[in-house]
């Protein structure tokens, strides 16, 4: 079947401008992640959904970023005043609803903030 | 704290040949799991493979097998084989079990593999 799907692939903005980035999970899977890669580093933990609810948005790093999931399937990632440390691949993943279920990511989007 | 460490930036194999990538974790909770996921240029994070920590037996997939030692810490990929195809980054990742799913990732090691 067809597995995560993230658009767009890449995105440049300016500073100070507002961005959506999209995450199309597997079908069937209630668990949803977004990870932020910054170059030459390992993903990072940004928000968890189950179902249309955030259960843990501890990796936010600020209020700029928002993330929301309203019918418990895509997910939109917000990222509001862009600034130039923003600039990363964000990836998202999903899995089953049990705990302990592998993740499996998408293809992620290249955000480039000038 | 919870954290994974991967010591070797880099990597280089010949075809054919095993190899062996390290990882280290810590974390105080009992139940955890752990993985491997290999990230080609092109940039999506591919899962390999799962280690419980109550896993009585390494986890293997094909060529790939895990080195677990628990009392070490220490969750190793060993690739046998190795294909040039191999060449990739690969981030070891921790779960903890209490909390949320959330992984915690190391900083990745780059495998080049050469004729």
């Amino acid at each position: 079947g067809a597995g995560v799907s993230q658009t767009p692939s890449n995105k440049v903005t300016e500073k100070g401008k507002y961005v959506e980035l999209r995450c199309d999970p597997i079908s069937g899977h209630t668990a949803l992640y977004w990870y932020r890669q910054s170059l030459g580093q390992g993903p990072e933990f940004l928000i968890y959904f189950q179902g249309t609810g955030a259960a843990d948005d501890s990796g936010l790093p600020n209020d700029r970023f928002f993330a929301v999931r309203p019918e418990g399937s895509v997910s939109t990632l917000k990222i509001q005043r862009t600034e130039r440390g923003d600039s990363a691949v964000y990836l998202c993943a999903s899995s089953f609803a049990e705990k302990g279920e592998t993740q499996y990511f998408g293809p992620g989007t290249r955000l480039l903030v000038l | 704290a919870q954290k994974i460490t991967q010591t070797q930036p880099g990597m280089f194999v010949q075809e054919k040949e095993a190899v062996t990538l390290d990882c280290t974790y810590d974390t105080s909770d009992p139940s955890y799991g752990l993985f491997w996921y290999k990230q080609p240029s092109s940039g999506e994070m591919i899962f390999l493979i799962y280690q419980g920590s109550y896993d009585q037996q390494n986890a293997t997939e094909g060529r790939y097998s895990l080195n677990f030692q628990k009392a070490r810490k220490s969750a190793n990929l060993v690739i046998s084989a190795s294909q040039l195809g191999d060449s990739a980054m690969y981030f070891c990742a921790m779960r903890e079990h209490q909390g949320t799913d959330k992984l915690i990732f190391g900083t990745g090691t780059r495998l080049q593999v050469f004729p």
